[in-house]
């Protein structure tokens, strides 16, 4: 397709279990963007990559999340360790360009809802 | 997401229009956004206004821009029962810089009654 696909759509785990979430930005896309969407914090931004530059890691509640994009393209975000309180909807959004200038509309994928029993 | 704010909820009957309201806080957000978020979906985007536009217009939706006062609202006008969804405002922070993020409002959700 040509929208941002993110996987799984859904993922239950055990508390102290790893988790990698899977983000494919659209196509041509250099800009790509997590944020985090959950009962008690609203929308938050997690972590931004642009290029080859080195990525924006303001928003990341912890040591325990960490993020990765390989090529240029695909991005996983791993949360270590997990806590109930990482459970949440994960959101992965791509736009054309991120900085220098101009600004760009920022498109979203479907989510991935991570539950932490 | 608590620097920007809206209402929780609003209820209106199919027909009529649709008034949502946002307040920012950043005085330099250049350009401002209204995302739409249907039950198990992602956000979509609906619309944007530039900082430098006092209104915008798009089909059923007319966003108006009071920078004075960092308000920011959406109207929608013959409002559908599929326009029932929760909507995000949202403002861009770190333009020109190293990085655009979204800093997004804590959701309107529009409940429209057949």
């Amino acid at each position: 397709g040509a929208g941002v696909s993110q996987s799984p759509s859904n993922k239950v785990t055990e508390k102290g279990k790893d988790v990698e979430l899977r983000c494919d930005p659209i196509s041509g896309h250099t800009a790509l963007y997590w944020y985090r969407q959950s009962l008690g914090q609203g929308l938050e931004f997690l972590i931004y990559f642009q290029g080859n530059s080195a990525p924006d890691k303001s928003g990341l509640p912890s040591d325990r999340f960490s993020a990765e994009r390989t090529g240029g393209s695909v991005s996983t975000l791993t949360i270590q360790r997990t806590q109930q309180e990482d459970s949440a909807v994960y959101l992965c959004a791509s736009s054309p360009r991120g900085a220098g200038g101009r600004v760009e509309t920022q498109y979203f994928g479907p989510g991935t809802r991570l539950l932490v029993l | 997401g608590e620097d920007v704010e809206q209402s929780l909820f609003l209820s209106v009957r199919e027909g009529d229009s649709s008034v949502i309201n946002c307040t920012y806080t950043d005085s330099s957000s250049t350009y401002l956004y209204w995302y739409k978020q249907e039950p198990g979906a992602g956000l979509q985007l609906l619309t944007y206004i530039f900082s430098n536009m006092d209104m915008k217009q798009d089909q059923r939706l007319t966003v108006l821009l009071n920078k004075k006062d960092k308000h920011l609202s959406l109207r929608i006008a013959d409002t559908q029962t599929g326009d029932s969804a929760i909507y995000f405002c949202a403002e861009i922070r770190g333009y020109g810089g190293a990085t655009n993020k979204l800093i997004f409002g804590t959701g309107t959700l529009l409940a429209v009654q057949p």
